[in-house]
């Protein structure tokens, strides 16, 4: 199973909004609506921002959103706060009962 | 709240076994819910899934392709536990494993600590 595909960075200025991008394929991303994004701080394990495509956990602030079109997710950040200065990966069901991350995006807050 | 606990040696041999340990608090390993995984990260290869166990009336193990002929996830309800089995390593094999629960279409909402381990002679 191939890893799906991510920018390896992606920036933006406190206040504005980014989008990071997963593009996998019909058997995964496409085929499923069971994508999830993940944000991990330097030396933390990564934790749940996003699941069932743009559904966020108890706790995650509204500024995170999730879509899907065909074959390709996006995780939207909206007002851009020094926190949110981490690595993301999304995550998308792949069928046979297996799982497929996405090699992660560097998001810099400028 | 769920916790997971992890524990096993930070350094293997190469051609030996890797094992690793994750101790589950607030839930149950067989829970007919939930997953138990194991998922690794390396500067190479980013996150990357490796298998899990589950409990639908009876026991499940589910593994990555590339990785499915070394390894072995197993569960022990006696201790509410689960562990992973590396065989044969090599240093490919050096990465932080994390264990994580996965709730199906919740995503892997509960991680361990991660445990670095270094695959060197």
């Amino acid at each position: 199973q191939s890893a799906l595909t991510q920018p390896a960075s992606v920036s933006g200025s406190p206040g504005q909004s980014i989008t990071i991008s997963c593009t996998g394929t019909s058997s995964d991303v496409g085929g499923f609506n069971i994508v999830s994004w993940y944000q991990q701080h330097p030396g933390k394990a990564p934790k749940i921002m996003i699941y069932e495509v743009s559904m966020r956990p108890s706790g995650v602030s509204n500024r995170f959103s999730g879509s899907k079109s065909g074959n390709t997710a996006s995780l939207t950040i909206s007002g851009l706060q020094a926190e949110d200065e981490a690595d993301y990966y999304c995550c998308s069901y792949a069928g046979s009962t297996t799982w497929v991350f996405g090699g992660g995006t560097k998001l810099t807050v400028l | 709240q769920v916790h997971l606990q992890q524990s096993g040696p930070g350094l293997v041999k190469p051609s030996q076994t890797l094992s690793l340990t994750c101790v589950i608090s607030g839930d149950s390993v067989s829970s007919n819910s939930a997953a138990w995984n194991w998922i690794r990260q390396s500067p190479s290869r980013g996150l990357e899934w490796l298998g899990r166990t589950y409990y639908r009336s009876k026991w499940y193990h589910d593994y990555e392709v590339s990785v499915k002929s070394r390894i072995t996830i197993n569960p022990d309800t006696a201790k509410n536990q689960f562990s992973l089995q590396v065989n044969s390593v090599t240093p490919e094999d050096t990465a932080v494993y994390y264990c994580a629960r996965d709730n199906g279409k919740l995503g892997h909402d509960y991680w361990g600590q991660g445990t670095l381990v270094t695959v060197s002679s």
